[in-house]
């Protein structure tokens, strides 16, 4: 069955690095686009970034752009979300998604990962 | 970027009854939208695609229907597990968007 699961989350200080990590299995990874999005909390949801199958083309929200990078490496049916210069407004449980097939439509998703950013 | 406004934020009804949430899109989105359930501490859930296409594993109780601006998603009879969060999400335009959500609680 398919599963996605994130971790690298945590508590981080205003300005300072975290990577995500979401390892997916259960489906043939090199198939689908990815996707992160994550909700702030008691918040709706909000999308972030995707990557293409083959990983050559990603796409950002205008509120990480330039801060955050979607990866994914295929040997290790890994996904990554390097986030720089962490604010406040970023703490959030993150998600990552997987695209139906090509559609723009989330069918799979992580159970979340927790970043709180905090001095 | 598009902006999908959902009613109402909080619709309150019984077991068995019928829900009936609304989404409507800032500007045509023609059928391509979806409707998600989360429910406290859980994932969201994909239900329905492309407006009125149940996804897999979906019972028949929940439909939706519409196009251009104006969504339905339909519950014909609610049942205890179906009390959650449910929000739209459109890919028609980039970036893609989702409504701010509608709570169905127990009355």
């Amino acid at each position: 069955q398919v599963q996605l699961v994130e971790s690298g989350g945590g508590v981080v200080q205003p300005g300072r690095s975290l990577r995500l990590s979401c390892a997916a299995s259960g489906f043939t990874f090199t198939t689908y686009a990815m996707h992160w999005v994550r909700q702030a909390p008691g918040k709706g949801l909000e999308w972030l970034a995707l990557i293409s199958n083959d990983g050559n083309s990603k796409y950002y929200a205008d509120s990480v752009k330039g801060r955050f990078t979607i990866s994914r490496d295929t040997s290790k049916n890994t996904l990554y979300l390097q986030m720089n210069s962490l604010r406040t407004d970023d703490t959030a449980v993150y998600f990552c998604a997987r695209d139906n097939w090509g559609s723009g439509f989330f069918d799979y998703w992580g159970q979340g990962i927790l970043v709180t950013v905090s001095s | 970027e598009i902006v999908l406004t959902q009613s109402p934020v909080t619709q309150s009804l019984s077991p068995g009854e019928r829900a009936t949430l609304s989404c409507r899109a800032s500007q045509s989105v023609s059928s391509s939208l979806a409707w998600y359930q989360q429910k406290p501490g859980q994932a969201p859930r994909l239900l329905i695609y492309d407006a009125s296409n149940r996804a897999t594993g979906i019972p028949a109780r929940f439909s939706g229907s519409g196009s251009g601006t104006d969504f339905t998603l339909t519950i014909s009879s609610l049942e205890p597990e179906d009390f959650a969060v449910y929000y739209c999400q459109q890919r028609s335009k980039w970036p893609p968007t989702f409504g701010q959500g509608t709570k169905v609680e127990v009355k």
